[in-house]
């Protein structure tokens, strides 16, 4: 079955710092991997996603890197800010499914 | 606010009780998506709607879930004789019909069965 996962759990960064979140995934049939930001109390929010037949993806301070020979995504932030504090999962879709399946999450500290 | 609406936000019931949690999706979206989230967990998939019609149902949609969304709008995600293990979040998402990654989540309403 997909399979989505990350690496690690936790993540301190100083403030005005770079954060990198990373994502393995099992499946490569699918079509879309994503990443969403969730707030304490709040339901997940899109941040950006990236099609199976791109390796690099950029948005507004983030910048997505997938690499598909290794089947690992990638989430980064730049000038990470305390509104970045959040619990950030990765996620797959097949297009044909229709169907999303989450990673655990890794929950982003932001230090002042 | 025309985002996605769900409610209640918090139901605190006692097991073998009947709970029904309501869903108003974003007023142009075809696809309606629930999704069941326990603490440290990313959100499990349960089902999903295009429009009025039910597509699919995860294994984790035991027989005593339900959902229904008549007229292909707002959404019921009833549990029947709720278990100490039904408690968690249950989110719920929509999105339009087309080929995208963005799914538009609600706050979710969050379920403890005592």
């Amino acid at each position: 079955g997909e399979s989505v996962g990350l690496h690690l759990p936790t993540l301190s960064v100083q403030e005005g710092d770079n954060s990198i979140i990373n994502c393995a995934y099992s499946n490569s049939a699918s079509d879309y991997f994503i990443w969403y930001k969730q707030e304490s109390g709040k339901g997940p929010q899109f941040i950006i996603d990236i099609r199976s037949n791109m390796d690099k993806r950029q948005g507004q301070r983030v910048t997505v890197l997938l690499n598909k020979t290794v089947k690992h995504l990638s989430l980064q932030i730049a000038a990470t800010q305390p509104g970045d504090s959040a619990v950030y999962f990765c996620a797959e879709n097949i297009i044909s499914f229709n169907k999303f399946y989450f990673g655990s999450g890794t929950k982003l500290n932001v230090k002042p | 606010d025309t985002g996605v609406s769900q409610d209640p936000r918090h139901k605190i019931t006692k097991r073998g009780q009947n709970v029904t949690f309501r869903c108003d999706p974003i007023s142009e979206h075809n696809r309606l998506y629930w999704y069941r989230q326990t603490l440290g967990q990313g959100p499990e998939f349960l089902t999903y709607f295009q429009n009025e019609a039910q597509l699919e149902k995860s294994r984790l949609l035991s027989d005593r879930f339900s959902a229904e969304r008549p007229k292909g709008s707002f959404s019921t995600l009833e549990i029947q004789r709720t278990e100490q293990g039904d408690s968690a979040m249950y989110l719920c998402a929509s999105s339009l019909l087309r080929e995208t990654g963005e799914l538009f989540f609600g706050e979710g309403s969050r379920l403890t069965v005592l």
